[in-house]
């Protein structure tokens, strides 16, 4: 069984480009996460989504990010028109039932470098 | 909604114990302990429910004290390996989602 696979692995983009981050949860599993990461800091909660549906964005930026888990194919996260503050780590993680009473596995992220 | 966690860094000696603490100012219905090393995925080490018992994990174990809304973290006889930062990982509102400490930087040196 495959883990969370993210990918890119590394992502460059310039000011004002769109960033489209992917998410493939491990096999069975129904509940994706995802977390950005600043250097040398915490893992700060943006997205909480199961299939076709967004659960908890709460910690989402109100413009320029969007997430997706359809039926079929990957988690993606989008950014649109990005930043020099865009510039972090993102992670995803997923569960199979929900974080509760059941760990989340993650993947090697994403790291996202606006020049 | 964020843990808080303490302290923010450690050095220790190879064989040392060391403890790091996670509390939260909402209650608590469960608490996940996860250990990353630079550049690398976060990795799962024990997850602590509410009403459940101490959990250990090799010479790791964990304790989650309910009514101070706090659990704790501890590592015996530290080897090189135990480097790396630990995050704790509460969900606070039993929402199925959990929220991050700041993480704990501990630092093992032969």
């Amino acid at each position: 069984n495959a883990g969370v696979m993210q990918n890119p692995r590394h992502l460059v983009r310039r000011r004002g480009q769109e960033a489209r981050l992917r998410c493939s949860p491990m096999k069975g599993h129904s509940h994706v996460y995802w977390y950005r990461q600043l250097p040398e800091e915490g893992l700060k909660f943006m997205v909480y989504l199961q299939k076709e549906n967004i659960i908890d964005e709460s910690g989402m930026p109100k413009e320029r990010f969007s997430a997706e888990f359809p039926k079929e194919g990957p988690s993606i996260l989008r950014i649109q028109q990005v930043v020099r503050g865009d510039s972090a780590a993102y992670f995803c993680a997923s569960s199979p039932r929900g974080t509760m009473n059941t760990e989340a596995f993650f993947g090697q992220g994403t790291r996202l470098t606006v020049v | 909604q964020q843990p808080v966690q303490s302290p923010q860094a450690v050095i220790l000696r190879e064989g040392e114990d060391a403890v790091i603490n996670c509390s939260s100012s909402k209650a608590l219905y469960s608490v996940h302990w996860y250990r990353q090393k630079h550049g690398e995925a976060p990795v799962f080490l024990m997850i602590l429910l509410k009403g459940g018992e101490q959990k250990g994990h090799e010479k790791i174990s964990a304790s989650f004290n309910e009514k101070k809304q706090q659990s704790s973290l501890y590592l015996t006889a530290s080897q090189l390996s135990y480097s790396g930062t630990y995050f704790c990982g509460t969900d606070p509102y039993n929402f199925n989602k959990f929220y991050f400490g700041s993480g704990t930087k501990l630092n093992v040196k032969p």
